[in-house]
């Protein structure tokens, strides 16, 4: 069981360019979810999913793209890298019932030049 | 609109003081949970505590204790005799629920506290 995992777990990006950060749970979690932690900001909701097929927006929605094909992966799309998005970035899962305990990832340490 | 905040940007303390975690938060739920997560150095966010919104006790787990309180809006996390392994950043969070308790998992943190335990 590797609970969640994230790929690359760091990169650098020139402006303008493209790329997927990765997400994979083994866990059969319904719910996933993309985090940005920012200095003196906490972690704010890029994305999330409830399943295979349904994704909405979170709090921070703008320049990232998402989609859930099936239940353990859910990539998270930058389409033209900006340095505002020079971030570290969490995945999340967890179950939907009550006993909600969110399983983080380790992060991916993007960096936007 | 949920916040969360949590006012003590920075808090350092010696080896053994008790240290208090400040969060209040804001909610028009009348379900839903609160958390606390430790983010030491090396990065990864470690689950500390859950609480629902009907639970009102206290919880006390080793030198960690919290202290949930609906009337003030607040759930502060106390490390009692702290040790230089506590030092990390702090964020308390929260998540709505709906009225069976379900919650659909987005939750909003607050800014996080850096506390350093020197030795």
């Amino acid at each position: 069981n590797a609970g969640v995992t994230q790929t690359p777990k760091f990169q650098v990006l020139k402006t303008g360019q493209s790329m997927t950060l990765q997400c994979a749970q083994d866990m059969n979690h319904e719910y996933m979810s993309w985090y940005r932690q920012d200095p003196g900001m906490g972690l704010r909701l890029i994305h999330y999913s409830v399943g295979a097929g349904i994704t909405d927006q979170g709090e921070v929605p703008n320049g990232y793209n998402v989609s859930r094909s099936t239940t353990e992966d859910f990539p998270l799309r930058l389409l033209s890298a900006a340095p505002s998005q020079t971030s570290v970035y969490f995945c999340a899962s967890s179950y939907f019932v009550s006993n909600n305990e969110q399983f983080f990832g380790p992060g991916t340490r993007l960096t936007v030049l | 609109a949920q916040k969360v905040t949590q006012a003590q940007t920075e808090i350092s303390v010696v080896e053994k003081e008790d240290v208090t975690l400040d969060c209040v938060y804001e909610t028009r739920d009348t379900t839903y949970y609160l958390f606390w997560y430790k983010q030491p150095p090396s990065g990864e966010l470690v689950f500390l505590i859950r609480r629902n919104s009907f639970d009102e006790q206290n919880e006390i787990s080793g030198r960690y204790s919290w202290n949930f309180q609906k009337s003030t809006s607040s759930f502060n996390f106390t490390i009692t005799a702290s040790q230089v392994v506590d030092s990390a950043v702090y964020f308390c969070a929260l998540s709505a629920a709906d009225a069976g308790g379900t919650s659909y998992g987005k939750l909003t943190f607050g800014q996080g506290t850096i506390l350093t335990v020197h030795p």
